[in-house]
């Protein structure tokens, strides 16, 4: 059964924190994705890697970065956070070539306080 | 310009009826694929159903279809047979066959009434 798990459920941290969200995959998928998800707004791509040690930037890159290391990690860093990055934050997974569905994480709701 | 949209933030629909979701994209990539997802009130997003620009059948799983229509640049859900269990936020996506992003429209929250 794929697989793709975020480390937390829901996290609370507070205001200039610097908060690691972690993502793994067990698909061997060459590409990786933190959305941002909030109300009316649907999904926003922060950042994506289609390779390891490889990032892009996605539409809402402001106050956070990434790292990939291995393959099968794909960390979301908010070096200070702040209240208006209060979201729910997805991470998924695809692979290259065939056009195939993505696979998604169960979420990570986090809220700055 | 957007590349997926769709037009409905909120639909209801009675429980047995069936339900049409719109969503419209934008792309001048003649090898696509079109996705909808949904996401229960836990949060997780659930893979339904996909669609290539290249199929020549509009795609079905169990009670979901894909109304496809490629000129109008359209790719529809549509639900049958409407359950409560039904009750989620729907997106649709699409992933152009030279990029390695996809793209999601901003949902509809549909809720079944008994």
């Amino acid at each position: 059964d794929v697989k793709v798990t975020q480390s937390s459920r829901y996290l609370v941290k507070r205001t200039g924190e610097k908060v690691f969200l972690e993502c793994v995959q067990d698909m061997d998928h060459e590409n990786m994705f933190w959305y941002r998800q909030d109300p009316g707004l649907g999904l926003r791509l922060i950042y994506f890697s289609y390779d390891v040690k490889m990032k892009e930037k996605g539409d809402i890159p402001e106050g956070y970065s990434v790292s990939r290391e291995k393959k099968e990690r794909f960390s979301l860093i908010l070096e200070s956070a702040s209240t208006n990055q209060t979201s729910m934050y997805l991470c998924a997974s695809h692979s290259t070539g065939v056009v195939t569905e993505a696979f998604f994480g169960q979420g990570t709701r986090l809220t700055v306080v | 310009a957007q590349k997926i949209t769709q037009t409905q933030p909120g639909m209801f629909v009675q429980e047995k009826e069936a339900v049409t979701l719109d969503c419209t994209y934008d792309t001048s990539d003649p090898s696509y694929g079109l996705f909808w997802y949904k996401q229960p009130s836990s949060g997780e997003m659930i893979f339904l159903i996909y669609q290539g620009s290249y199929d020549q059948q509009n795609a079905t799983e169990g009670r979901y279809s894909l109304n496809f229509q490629k000129a109008r640049k359209s790719a529809n859900l549509v639900i049958s047979a409407s359950q409560l269990g039904d009750s989620a936020m729907y997106f649709c996506a699409m992933r152009e066959g030279t990029g390695n992003q996809f793209y999601f429209g901003t949902g509809t929250s549909l809720t079944v009434i008994p």
